[in-house]
């Protein structure tokens, strides 16, 4: 139970065009949904936290209109980089929880290259 | 100041011994605590969580929290080759709101 998918699982794209990342919730709904980056030896870094049905809350220093992210359904989340830039290349990992009270189940990761 | 701290290691042991990682937090609002294991290119998986002082056990994972220390651990035994990853500890204020990661220790078991 509790699994978490992404896609895709890796995108190459240019600089200067967006890249639709999705993040569902195979065997569950999910309340609320989290957005991590993580660059090479580093940690993860939580972006955003996104409740079904209302807007993201954005961790200090990410930039909401670049990363656009809507959870407009309990089993579905995407995360939108806008006008990707080499620097936005990292690992984009999403996690899922069903309630309040239950850990949070990662996804698979997807690993975005902005040539 | 970063909330969760880690040595990134690598942290080296033979096959068999007894791994020991080690983890420091600086929020003492702070509720609970997480290990993550997660292999190169891999999103974490969750090994252990502890919420109480003291230790808790699960097969060969062992994780240890001391509140007044704001110390986490998380010790491995009869280390295997297969457990070489990096390890994560996270914590968190309570709700699983929002988790926050240290930069993780890269195990390495020799054979």
């Amino acid at each position: 139970g509790a699994v978490v998918s992404q896609h895709p699982s890796w995108v190459i794209c240019k600089s200067g065009t967006s890249v639709k990342i999705e993040c569902r919730s195979l065997d569950f709904q999910a309340t609320t949904m989290f957005w991590y980056r993580q660059f090479p030896k580093q940690s993860l870094m939580l972006m955003a936290t996104s409740n079904e049905g209302s807007k993201a809350t954005y961790e200090q220093g990410v930039e909401k209109d670049k990363f656009l992210i809507n959870h407009a359904s309990l089993t579905l989340s995407t995360l939108t980089v806008t006008s990707a830039h080499p620097e936005d290349s990292s690992f984009y990992i999403c996690s899922a929880r069903e309630t309040s009270g239950s850990f949070p189940s990662f996804g698979p990761g997807t690993r975005l290259t902005v040539l | 100041q970063k909330e969760v701290e880690q040595n990134s290691g690598p942290l080296s042991v033979p096959e068999g011994a007894i791994a020991s990682l080690n983890c420091t937090y600086s929020d003492r609002g702070s509720q609970s605590f997480f290990w993550y294991r997660q292999y190169s290119g891999k999103s974490p998986e969750l090994i252990m969580f502890i919420y109480s002082n003291g230790d808790k056990e699960d097969g060969r994972f062992t994780a240890q929290l001391n509140k007044a220390s704001q110390y986490v651990s998380l010790l491995i035994r009869d280390s295997q080759p297969s457990d070489s990853a990096t390890y994560l500890c996270a914590s968190n204020s309570g709700g699983y709101q929002k988790v926050t990661f240290g930069i993780g220790t890269k195990l390495q078991v020799i054979p």
